[in-house]
């Protein structure tokens, strides 16, 4: 079956730690975006990629790195310098042409900072 | 830049009651229009969309239309399920149509 992996789900830091969060898709889509998700807000666009080897910051991206090597995978790092990282971590991808615009969803990551 | 607003939760509902989450949109140039729709722990699923004007997107029994000379794109169900508790959220593409804008979110809770 086509769809959008992330794990861990859950997923468990110490302040002052990098951690990375994975993220794969099978569906052959040339874009792929990281979401961030607090509690009874809507998403915040934190990266995107709309081809291999390519990315551009979102609304949020200071604290997190991306790489996009592959065109099924896209990394999320949170860096230390992130200063509130917890929070439901949405991965996304589509086939990225014009008018072909739906995004699909994997079944996200849930990252506390203890 | 585009943006949309959702009317805010929770919305409360007894089962089989009528449906309306309200969005509105402001644009430049011809967005599309979606809805998702997130249960409990999990990422979010496409509801329905639409790509232009007068259109009308439609699935599971919701539906939405793209309405250009009022800005909306209202979520309705004739008769709802306690099943249907979740998170919805309204989304449209940038002006760029490379990146989605979304609500807040309404949450829907419906008591059997």
């Amino acid at each position: 079956d086509g769809g959008i992996t992330q794990s861990p789900k859950y997923l468990f830091r110490k302040e002052g730690q990098n951690v990375t969060l994975s993220c794969e898709q099978n569906l052959n889509h040339d874009a792929m975006y990281w979401y961030r998700q607090d509690p009874g807000q809507g998403l915040r666009l934190i990266y995107y990629s709309q081809i291999v080897n390519d990315f551009q910051k979102g609304d949020i991206a200071e604290g997190y790195s991306v790489s996009r090597e592959k065109k099924e995978s896209f990394p999320l790092t949170v860096t230390s310098a992130q200063k509130n990282p917890t929070a439901f971590y949405l991965c996304a991808s589509s086939s990225g042409y014009i008018g072909a615009d739906t995004q699909y969803f994997g079944p996200g990551t849930r990252l506390t900072v203890l | 830049g585009n943006s949309v607003t959702q009317m805010e939760g929770p919305v409360t509902l007894s089962e089989e009651a009528f449906l309306t989450i309200n969005c509105t949109y402001t644009a430049t140039g011809y967005p599309s229009l979606f809805w998702y729709v997130q249960y409990p722990g999990e990422g979010l699923q496409l509801l329905l969309k639409a790509t232009k004007a007068d259109d009308k997107g439609s699935n599971k029994g919701f539906e939405a239309t793209y309405r250009k000379e009022t800005t909306s794109f209202h979520l309705e169900k004739g008769s709802v399920q306690v099943s249907d508790s979740a998170v919805y959220f309204c989304a449209l593409t940038d002006r760029y149509g490379n990146k989605l804008v979304f609500g807040a979110g309404t949450i829907l809770r419906v008591k059997s």
